[in-house]
């Protein structure tokens, strides 16, 4: 089955930019979706399709994916953005990362 | 209100069964496919099960393979998952997820989850 590795952690200070990537076998080739989970909420999709953000999510939200690695990409972080980040894709089933936690102080 | 609503967690001993349902409400459930997406306590999220708009594809994790069974009745706007041999790796939330419709373009819609246990 296809592997996706996430980083446990990163931490900014509020304003800096966060990168969090996911790493497989030539994701580059695959789309990748990523979610934002808050403490004691669902899941929220904050990018699609390696680059696209549904409606309602700031533009400080960016994506990109190529080679070995995708990246979700958050300009000017702020604290209301501390969650676990989440990649998926596709690959003959639905695959998760393992996610990674994202620290703004 | 566009929205999932699941149902029929619990605790339950190793070895038994449970049967989690997910209504639907606010839009064509017939036109997602829908997930179940489960989360054990302090992990993270792991892909279970998947039924396309008219169940013609069924998928499983190979975690739950031959042990939960995925079905949905779209005119009552119902997903049903009937879990079987049930172990302790089996609790966790379980969340009810929507496809988005074009493709391969991630879950836009999640459930509150219903949270299995499994115990003696």
């Amino acid at each position: 089955s296809y592997e996706v590795t996430q980083s446990l952690s990163v931490s900014v200070a509020p304003g800096q930019t966060a990168r969090i990537a996911c790493g497989g076998n030539n994701i580059g080739g695959k789309n990748v979706h990523w979610y934002q989970q808050k403490p004691g909420q669902a899941p929220i999709l904050v990018i699609y399709r390696d680059v696209n953000r549904p409606s309602g999510i700031p533009e400080r939200f960016s994506g990109s994916n190529s080679g070995n690695s995708a990246t979700l990409t958050i300009s000017n972080a702020q604290v209301g953005d501390e969650a676990d980040y989440y990649c998926q894709l596709w690959d003959n089933n639905w695959v998760f990362g393992g996610g990674t936690k994202l620290t703004v102080l | 209100d566009v929205q999932l609503l699941e149902s029929g967690g619990g605790l339950v001993k190793p070895g038994g069964s449970l049967r989690l349902s997910c209504a639907a409400s606010g839009f064509t459930f017939s036109d997602y496919s829908i997930n179940w997406v489960r989360q054990a306590p302090g992990r993270g999220l792991e892909w279970v099960s998947s039924i396309s708009t008219s169940s013609r594809y069924i998928y499983y994790a190979d975690s739950v393979k031959g042990r939960f069974t995925l079905a949905r009745d779209n005119a009552k706007n119902s997903l049903y998952l009937q879990m079987t041999s049930l172990r302790a790796n089996d609790t966790a939330l379980y969340y009810c997820v929507r496809e988005a419709k074009d493709g391969d373009d991630g879950f836009d819609m999640w459930g509150q989850g219903t949270l299995v246990t499994v115990s003696s």
